[in-house]
């Protein structure tokens, strides 16, 4: 049984394209995040939502939209996508927000943008 | 203040040998210390944690040693095996960044058979 799941695994596209990342899971957790992973393997947050309501929001362009439908489940939408996007998305989700949560990563989603 | 540094950024180590991860923080509002393991093409999963009221933690081969008045913690891997072999990142929390993972820049770890 997959805990966190991403969809697609893969994604190649052109500069200017608009695509989405889809995520579920089955944990019965209310926090749900998106990481970038970029080509250095730097990891950092971009979103996190507890119970559908959007509780961080780095400084990440505005062309990269979340949304939560429900608890199980957060999207990455972006629009216009530039090469600089290209990197490996993790989506993750934990019990809650507290200090000690475990997140748990989806096996991510590399986005190749050419 | 945000950040967490770790190094190295990448290490060799034999099979059979102690392979130490280590990481330093500036914020002391940080109170959970978290690694994490990524193996190629998988998503980082949890390895072990720690508060920083305590020193040291072990869980099997794998021990997280904490000095809180020096701001470092270090992952030690003993009897490092080649399944080992991976990329793994240091991280911290607090309140005072809404509860967010910091990463450390992560270590990618090769043990030779």
């Amino acid at each position: 049984d997959t805990a966190v799941s991403q969809t697609p695994k893969y994604l190649v596209t052109q500069m200017g394209n608009d695509k989405s990342i889809k995520c579920e899971q089955n944990l019965g957790h209310d926090t749900m995040y998106w990481y970038k992973q970029d080509s250095k393997k730097f990891l950092k947050i971009m979103f996190s939502y507890n119970n559908k309501e959007l509780i961080i929001n780095e400084t990440v362009p505005n062309r990269f939209s979340p949304k939560s439908p429900d608890k199980a489940h957060l999207n990455l939408h972006i629009n216009s996508l530039e090469l600089g996007d290209s990197a490996v998305y993790f989506c993750a989700s934990s019990p809650g927000f507290g200090s000690t949560d475990t997140q748990y990563f989806g096996p991510g989603t590399r986005l190749t943008v050419l | 203040q945000q950040q967490v540094k770790q190094s190295p950024q990448s290490l060799i180590v034999q099979k059979g040998g102690i392979s130490i991860i280590n990481c330093a923080y500036e914020n002391t509002a940080f109170d959970y210390f978290p690694w994490y393991q990524q193996f190629p093409g998988k998503g980082p999963a949890l390895l072990i944690a720690i508060r920083p009221d305590v020193s040291e933690k072990k869980e099997g081969r794998f021990t997280i040693s904490f000095n809180k008045s020096a701001k470092q913690f270090s992952l030690h891997i003993m009897d490092s095996q080649p399944g080992d072999s991976a990329t793994y990142f240091c991280a911290a929390r607090t309140w005072e960044y809404g509860n967010k993972l910091v990463f450390g820049a992560g270590t990618i770890l090769r043990v030779k058979s």
